[in-house]
C-alpha cells in the first residue's frame, strides 16, 4: 500500500520568509510527485510537479526530489499572505492520474 | 473555458437517504475522477473513467455507492443507503492526454453531511 507522509502544521512564517513543506513516500518504485495548493473551501489545483532527482524551480516555487531518500520538499521564496493554504503532496499511484495524496500541511503566512 | 462543474454544492440528508451527485468535466477532458475527501486529509480516488468505461473503481465502496458516466461527458455518483460516515467533500475532477502530468482539475466539490 503506498502512503505519502506529511506534517499535518500548521506551519506558520512570517511575510518574505521561506517556507519548506516536505513530504515523504513508502514506495522506493514510486517516479513521479506532485504539489497541489488548496484554499480553504476550495479545490485543489496543481502547483508543480517533479520526476527527477534535484531541484525544480517555478518563479518562487522549488520542487525539490531525492530518491534514495525517499522525500520530496517544497520550497516558497517570499512567502505571502496569499500563500496561506493548505499543499498536498501527490505521488503517482502507477496508473495515470491516479495520484495518491498526503494529507497536507496547513501553511500560514503572517502579515 | 468554463471548469469542471459540480452539483449540488452542498447537500444534508439523514441517515439511510439517498444522494446523488453529478459532474460535468472539462470540454475535451476524456478522463473523469470522483475523489472523496475528508476534514483534514488529503482527496481518495473513488473511481476512474476513460472516456464511458471504469479502468478504476477498486476503492469503490460498491454496496452502497454507485457510478456512471453515460456517453464519456457528464458523471454520476450515487450514495443508497447513506451512513453518518459518509459525510465529506466528493470532489469530481477531469484531465486530457496533452496536460502536464497528474494535471487534474477538479471541481469545486459537493460536501455531504449525514445526519
Amino acid at each position: 500500500q503506498k502512503e505519502v507522509e506529511q506534517n499535518s502544521g500548521p506551519l506558520s512564517v512570517p511575510e518574505g520568509a521561506i517556507a519548506s513543506l516536505n513530504c515523504t513516500y513508502s514506495d522506493r518504485g514510486s517516479q513521479s510527485f506532485f504539489w497541489y495548493r488548496q484554499y480553504s473551501g476550495k479545490s485543489p489545483e496543481l502547483i508543480m510537479f517533479i520526476y527527477s532527482n534535484g531541484d525544480k524551480e517555478d518563479g518562487r516555487f522549488t520542487a525539490q526530489l531525492n530518491k534514495a531518500s525517499q522525500y520530496v520538499s517544497l520550497l516558497i521564496r517570499d512567502s505571502q499572505p496569499s500563500d496561506s493554504a493548505t499543499y498536498l503532496c501527490a505521488e503517482d499511484g502507477g496508473s495515470q492520474g491516479n495520484l495518491i495524496f498526503g494529507k497536507g500541511t496547513k501553511l500560514s503566512v503572517k502579515p | 473555458e468554463a471548469g469542471v462543474v459540480q452539483s449540488p454544492r452542498y447537500k444534508i440528508i439523514e441517515k439511510k437517504q439517498p444522494v446523488a451527485f453529478w459532474c460535468n468535466p472539462i470540454s475535451g477532458h476524456n478522463t473523469l475522477y470522483w475523489y472523496l475527501q475528508n476534514l483534514g486529509q488529503g482527496p481518495e480516488l473513488l473511481i476512474r473513467y476513460e472516456n464511458e468505461e471504469a479502468v478504476d473503481d477498486s476503492q469503490l465502496p460498491k454496496d452502497r455507492f454507485s457510478a456512471e458516466r453515460l456517453k464519456g461527458v457528464d458523471s454520476t455518483l450515487k450514495i443508497q443507503p447513506a451512513e453518518l460516515g459518509d459525510s465529506a467533500v466528493y470532489l469530481c475532477a477531469s484531465s486530457f492526454g496533452g496536460g502536464a502530468p497528474g494535471e487534474l482539475f477538479f471541481g469545486e466539490g459537493s460536501r455531504l453531511t449525514v445526519l
